[in-house]
């Protein structure tokens, strides 16, 4: 199985902050990594794709990069509406999601 | 828009069978596979398995000897069955739709998530 742990598990940040969360394969799974994020009572919500592509209608503050065992989600400067916990992804073999990051208000 | 909408039990008994329809609407299930993730209250997200317009499937290894999904495209409905459930499965279940290929095979379009309880 491919597992995939984010680091770190909560993050207390204020508007206006950038932050960056990461992601770790424990195998190489190529281009197949993804993002979301879920607000309270909601489905997730693609945000990128294939590490660095921007999903259609997201906020350009959003961007990945990365590559093999090794990905970062950053947002360039925090809105209100950004806090909420955020997932990677991996559909390289089978799917599996990180255990999710918290951002929350500091 | 197309919009994707569980249906089904709340409420499921152990040892039977959760058994899950999602509708899709605005849209075609044809040439998109469409996949099932459940969560657990508060923590993450767990892929159960997809099946392909054509009907084909891929289960997590995780559930493989008691899922079960199928598809009917002329209702534009796909359904999960989960076998022999117990309390542990008690979660909010989502249907999702596969992002066509070369979105990183990711799930671009979700349901608005049904919880089902595993109780007597």
């Amino acid at each position: 199985d491919i597992q995939m742990t984010q680091s770190p598990s909560s993050l207390y940040a204020s508007v206006g902050d950038r932050v960056t969360i990461t992601c770790r394969a424990n195998q190489s799974v190529n281009i197949y990594l993804n993002w979301y994020q879920q607000r309270p009572g909601k489905a997730p919500n693609l945000l990128i794709y294939a590490v660095s592509k921007l999903q259609s209608g997201v906020s350009s503050r959003f961007s990945g990069s990365g590559s093999g065992t090794e990905f970062t989600l950053t947002i360039s400067s925090l809105q209100p509406e950004d806090f909420a916990t955020y997932y990677c992804q991996q559909t390289y073999r089978y799917r599996t999601f990180g255990q999710g990051t918290r951002l929350e208000l500091k | 828009q197309v919009l994707l909408q569980e249906s089904g039990p709340g409420l499921v008994k152990p040892s039977e069978t959760l058994s899950l329809t999602c509708s899709v609407s605005g849209g075609s299930v044809i040439n998109y596979s469409w996949t099932w993730v459940r969560q657990f209250a508060g923590k993450g997200l767990e892929y159960l398995g997809l099946i392909s317009s054509s009907g084909s499937t891929n289960y997590s290894p995780s559930f493989k000897s008691r899922v079960s999904m199928s598809i009917d495209t002329s209702k534009s409905q796909f359904s999960l069955e989960l076998a022999s459930v117990t309390a542990a499965d008690t979660a909010i279940y989502y249907c999702a739709r596969v992002a066509v290929a070369g979105s990183g095979r990711a799930f671009d379009i979700w349901g608005q998530g049904t919880l089902v309880t595993v109780s007597s």
